[in-house]
Protein backbone atom coordinates (compact mmCIF):
# COMPACT_ATOMS: atom_id res chain seq x y z
CA UNK A 1 0.00 0.00 0.00
CA UNK A 2 1.05 3.41 -0.43
CA UNK A 3 2.19 5.99 2.22
CA UNK A 4 4.13 8.85 3.68
CA UNK A 5 6.69 8.13 5.82
CA UNK A 6 8.57 10.75 8.42
CA UNK A 7 11.80 10.15 10.57
CA UNK A 8 13.21 10.07 13.14
CA UNK A 9 9.78 10.23 14.87
CA UNK A 10 11.58 12.00 17.88
CA UNK A 11 14.40 14.23 17.83
CA UNK A 12 16.36 16.07 20.46
CA UNK A 13 18.90 18.69 19.12
CA UNK A 14 20.83 21.42 20.21
CA UNK A 15 20.29 25.52 19.50
CA UNK A 16 22.66 26.05 16.66
CA UNK A 17 22.62 22.63 15.13
CA UNK A 18 21.07 21.95 11.77
CA UNK A 19 18.83 19.59 11.70
CA UNK A 20 17.00 17.60 8.99
CA UNK A 21 13.82 15.86 8.87
CA UNK A 22 12.62 13.43 6.24
CA UNK A 23 9.75 12.71 4.43
CA UNK A 24 9.27 10.54 1.94
CA UNK A 25 6.24 9.38 -0.14
CA UNK A 26 5.17 5.97 -2.13
CA UNK A 27 1.92 7.64 -3.49
CA UNK A 28 3.80 9.29 -6.58
CA UNK A 29 2.35 12.78 -5.90
CA UNK A 30 3.44 16.14 -7.07
CA UNK A 31 2.60 17.87 -3.98
CA UNK A 32 3.80 17.90 -0.82
CA UNK A 33 3.64 20.57 2.19
CA UNK A 34 5.48 20.46 5.43
CA UNK A 35 3.82 22.03 8.62
CA UNK A 36 4.24 22.74 12.23
CA UNK A 37 2.02 22.14 15.33
CA UNK A 38 1.47 24.24 18.29
CA UNK A 39 -0.61 24.30 20.84
CA UNK A 40 -3.07 27.18 20.17
CA UNK A 41 -1.98 27.75 16.57
CA UNK A 42 -2.99 24.50 14.67
CA UNK A 43 -1.12 23.18 12.12
CA UNK A 44 0.81 26.22 10.06
CA UNK A 45 2.44 25.70 6.54
CA UNK A 46 6.11 26.35 6.51
CA UNK A 47 6.92 24.98 2.80
CA UNK A 48 5.23 23.06 0.14
CA UNK A 49 6.28 21.83 -3.66
CA UNK A 50 4.25 21.47 -6.41
CA UNK A 51 6.85 18.75 -8.50
CA UNK A 52 10.32 18.22 -8.81
CA UNK A 53 12.64 21.27 -7.88
CA UNK A 54 9.73 23.26 -7.14
CA UNK A 55 9.71 24.80 -3.72
CA UNK A 56 7.46 27.66 -2.11
CA UNK A 57 7.54 29.44 1.22
CA UNK A 58 4.35 28.95 3.58
CA UNK A 59 2.72 30.98 6.18
CA UNK A 60 6.11 30.50 8.76
CA UNK A 61 9.16 29.71 6.60
CA UNK A 62 11.90 31.70 8.23
CA UNK A 63 14.32 29.51 9.80
CA UNK A 64 13.43 26.44 7.79
CA UNK A 65 14.59 25.09 4.24
CA UNK A 66 13.33 22.48 1.93
CA UNK A 67 14.52 21.20 -1.76
CA UNK A 68 13.13 18.90 -4.26
CA UNK A 69 15.44 16.94 -6.10
CA UNK A 70 12.68 13.83 -6.71
CA UNK A 71 9.06 13.10 -6.70
CA UNK A 72 8.91 10.82 -3.20
CA UNK A 73 11.23 12.99 -0.89
CA UNK A 74 10.76 16.86 0.50
CA UNK A 75 13.67 16.93 3.18
CA UNK A 76 12.95 19.44 5.78
CA UNK A 77 16.10 21.69 7.15
CA UNK A 78 16.83 24.05 10.01
CA UNK A 79 19.53 25.91 9.44
CA UNK A 80 20.21 26.58 13.18
CA UNK A 81 17.74 25.30 15.12
CA UNK A 82 15.99 27.75 17.82
CA UNK A 83 13.86 27.02 20.89
CA UNK A 84 11.24 28.75 18.88
CA UNK A 85 11.35 25.74 16.37
CA UNK A 86 10.44 23.06 19.46
CA UNK A 87 7.22 21.68 17.78
CA UNK A 88 5.70 18.57 16.21
CA UNK A 89 6.06 18.40 12.43
CA UNK A 90 3.78 16.89 9.75
CA UNK A 91 4.60 16.22 6.31
CA UNK A 92 1.75 15.45 3.65
CA UNK A 93 1.53 15.04 0.05
CA UNK A 94 -1.64 15.26 -2.23
CA UNK A 95 -2.19 14.52 -5.99
CA UNK A 96 -4.21 17.84 -6.48
CA UNK A 97 -5.80 20.05 -4.94
CA UNK A 98 -8.03 17.66 -3.17
CA UNK A 99 -7.85 15.20 -0.35
CA UNK A 100 -4.00 15.50 1.84
CA UNK A 101 -2.63 12.60 2.80
CA UNK A 102 -0.05 12.74 6.06
CA UNK A 103 2.67 11.77 7.59
CA UNK A 104 2.66 9.96 11.39
CA UNK A 105 4.62 13.28 12.59
CA UNK A 106 8.38 14.21 13.91
CA UNK A 107 8.58 15.01 17.36
CA UNK A 108 11.50 17.89 17.86
CA UNK A 109 13.03 19.24 20.76
CA UNK A 110 15.47 22.16 20.43
CA UNK A 111 17.24 22.60 24.15
CA UNK B 1 -5.04 36.80 5.00
CA UNK B 2 -7.45 33.65 5.87
CA UNK B 3 -8.25 32.54 9.24
CA UNK B 4 -9.81 29.66 10.04
CA UNK B 5 -11.40 29.29 13.52
CA UNK B 6 -13.34 26.54 15.35
CA UNK B 7 -15.60 26.05 18.11
CA UNK B 8 -15.88 25.09 20.49
CA UNK B 9 -12.32 24.46 21.56
CA UNK B 10 -13.34 21.14 23.36
CA UNK B 11 -16.72 19.36 23.52
CA UNK B 12 -17.65 16.10 26.33
CA UNK B 13 -21.03 14.52 25.58
CA UNK B 14 -22.29 11.15 26.81
CA UNK B 15 -22.57 8.48 23.67
CA UNK B 16 -25.24 8.03 21.91
CA UNK B 17 -25.80 12.29 21.74
CA UNK B 18 -25.62 13.61 18.31
CA UNK B 19 -23.14 16.81 18.09
CA UNK B 20 -22.25 19.63 15.58
CA UNK B 21 -19.08 21.35 15.52
CA UNK B 22 -18.09 24.44 13.77
CA UNK B 23 -15.59 25.82 11.44
CA UNK B 24 -15.78 29.64 9.97
CA UNK B 25 -13.42 31.17 7.90
CA UNK B 26 -12.68 35.01 6.98
CA UNK B 27 -12.31 34.64 2.91
CA UNK B 28 -14.72 32.83 1.51
CA UNK B 29 -12.89 32.65 -2.17
CA UNK B 30 -12.11 28.98 -1.70
CA UNK B 31 -11.50 26.01 -3.55
CA UNK B 32 -12.55 23.41 -1.23
CA UNK B 33 -12.60 22.72 2.40
CA UNK B 34 -11.91 19.32 4.72
CA UNK B 35 -12.69 18.10 7.72
CA UNK B 36 -9.88 16.33 9.35
CA UNK B 37 -9.63 13.46 12.66
CA UNK B 38 -6.20 13.45 14.55
CA UNK B 39 -6.08 10.85 17.15
CA UNK B 40 -3.49 11.41 19.95
CA UNK B 41 0.35 11.15 19.01
CA UNK B 42 -0.92 10.39 15.30
CA UNK B 43 -1.26 12.34 11.69
CA UNK B 44 -4.28 13.86 10.50
CA UNK B 45 -6.77 11.71 9.02
CA UNK B 46 -9.37 13.32 5.99
CA UNK B 47 -12.72 12.56 6.78
CA UNK B 48 -15.05 14.41 4.28
CA UNK B 49 -13.81 17.24 1.42
CA UNK B 50 -16.44 19.35 0.26
CA UNK B 51 -15.78 21.65 -3.29
CA UNK B 52 -16.76 25.05 -2.90
CA UNK B 53 -19.39 24.47 -5.33
CA UNK B 54 -21.12 21.68 -3.40
CA UNK B 55 -23.25 22.04 0.22
CA UNK B 56 -22.53 19.15 1.86
CA UNK B 57 -20.96 15.62 1.51
CA UNK B 58 -21.66 12.42 4.05
CA UNK B 59 -20.13 9.75 4.80
CA UNK B 60 -21.74 7.15 7.48
CA UNK B 61 -22.36 8.96 10.13
CA UNK B 62 -21.39 12.01 9.30
CA UNK B 63 -22.68 14.61 7.85
CA UNK B 64 -20.35 18.13 6.59
CA UNK B 65 -21.86 21.27 5.53
CA UNK B 66 -20.62 24.31 3.91
CA UNK B 67 -22.16 27.95 2.88
CA UNK B 68 -19.49 29.29 1.28
CA UNK B 69 -20.58 32.65 1.38
CA UNK B 70 -21.28 33.17 5.11
CA UNK B 71 -17.72 31.45 5.50
CA UNK B 72 -19.11 28.59 7.53
CA UNK B 73 -19.30 24.88 7.67
CA UNK B 74 -20.53 22.08 9.96
CA UNK B 75 -19.29 18.33 10.84
CA UNK B 76 -22.54 16.92 11.91
CA UNK B 77 -21.77 13.13 13.95
CA UNK B 78 -25.02 11.38 14.74
CA UNK B 79 -25.01 8.90 17.38
CA UNK B 80 -22.00 9.39 19.06
CA UNK B 81 -19.36 6.17 20.31
CA UNK B 82 -16.41 6.26 22.31
CA UNK B 83 -14.46 5.57 19.24
CA UNK B 84 -15.10 9.49 18.19
CA UNK B 85 -13.13 10.53 20.64
CA UNK B 86 -10.66 12.78 18.82
CA UNK B 87 -9.47 16.09 17.57
CA UNK B 88 -11.45 17.31 14.68
CA UNK B 89 -9.91 19.79 12.39
CA UNK B 90 -10.99 22.08 9.57
CA UNK B 91 -9.09 23.42 6.44
CA UNK B 92 -9.55 25.20 3.80
CA UNK B 93 -7.71 25.06 0.52
CA UNK B 94 -7.76 28.45 -1.37
CA UNK B 95 -5.92 27.77 -4.38
CA UNK B 96 -2.30 28.10 -3.24
CA UNK B 97 -2.29 27.14 0.63
CA UNK B 98 -4.17 25.12 3.15
CA UNK B 99 -5.07 27.00 6.33
CA UNK B 100 -6.10 24.77 9.36
CA UNK B 101 -8.10 25.55 12.47
CA UNK B 102 -7.34 25.27 15.93
CA UNK B 103 -9.64 22.00 16.35
CA UNK B 104 -12.23 20.72 18.60
CA UNK B 105 -11.29 18.11 21.39
CA UNK B 106 -13.99 15.81 21.39
CA UNK B 107 -14.82 13.43 24.25
CA UNK B 108 -17.49 10.95 24.08
CA UNK B 109 -18.26 9.40 27.57
CA UNK B 110 -19.11 6.06 28.13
Amino acid sequence: DAEITQSPRHKITETGRQVTLACHQTWNHNNMFWYRQDLGHGLRLIHYSYGVHDTNKGEVSDGYSVSRSNTEDLPLTLESAASSQTSVYFCASSANTDTQYFGPGTRLTVL
Amino acid sequence: KQEVTQIPAALSVPEGENLVLNCSFTDSAIYNLQWFRQDPGKGLTSLLLIQSSQREQTSGRLNASLDKSSGRSTLYIAASQPGDSATYLCAVYTGNQFYFGTGTSLTVIP
